[in-house]
């Protein structure tokens, strides 16, 4: 089973930031926070990943709690091709061993709106 | 980044016939997975293909229904067989090196079974 909880949809508008919200409650110390995003029609995409600090690449940012118990993506200026099923996945460290494996929950839908 | 193509992208076929679906990367790559995505639904894994010896299956999928290839580390092939009309869906592949942060997916190749 999944170990994040996603609201099931969002909408935002075009040109606002949109924060995507995940809770990873039982997340443990070696398992980071992944995003994923599968626009219609295509394979998911890679957005970004983070441990305990807050990250930034050129297409968003993730703010994870001091605890870990959740974090928010954020897409700092929203446009219709960021329209697009969000994926948060949970995954420990592939230097420690891990398997690679992604297991995808049912993501939010982000509909941004004109 | 990884190119990951797939043939066909997309098929009907008759219940009880079998189809198989290559995988391509324009990099050798170590992990190389496959996933099924049903009509509506979240992403779930299948399998790992592995290079020289038998692919990892996950819970509920099994090599009879579903044989994978993996005769190098640039191409798999996965076959569906015995199809009958719950086997529709999206089936796509992804690669990523053993210790790498980012998964590549393909478009996928969208099955209907008739």
């Amino acid at each position: 089973d999944a170990k994040t909880t996603q609201p099931p949809s969002m909408d935002c508008a075009e040109g606002r930031a949109a924060n995507l919200p995940c809770n990873h409650s039982t997340i443990s110390g070696n398992e980071y926070v992944y995003w994923y995003r599968q626009i219609h029609s295509q394979g998911p995409q890679y957005i970004i990943h983070g441990l305990k600090n807050n990250e930034t690449n050129e297409m968003a940012s993730l703010i994870i709690t001091e605890d870990r118990k959740s974090s928010t993506l954020i897409l700092p200026h929203a446009t219709l091709r960021d329209t697009a099923v969000y994926y948060c996945i949970v995954r420990v460290d592939t230097l420690g061993g891990a398997t690679n494996k992604l297991i995808f929950g049912t993501g939010t839908l982000l509909a941004v709106q004109p | 980044s990884a190119v990951i193509s797939q043939k066909p992208s997309r098929d009907i076929c008759q219940r009880g016939t079998s189809l198989t679906i290559q995988c391509q990367v324009d990099s050798q790559v170590t992990m190389m997975f496959w996933y099924r995505q049903q009509p509506g639904q979240s992403l779930t894994l299948i399998a790992t293909a592995n290079q020289g010896s038998e692919a990892t299956y996950e819970s509920g999928f099994v090599i009879d229904k579903f044989p994978i290839s993996r005769p190098n580390l640039t191409f798999s092939t996965l076959t569906v067989s015995n199809m009958s009309p719950e086997d529709s869906s999206i089936y796509l592949c992804s690669v990523e090196e053993v210790l790498g942060n980012e998964q590549f997916f393909g478009p996928g190749t969208r099955l209907t079974v008739l």
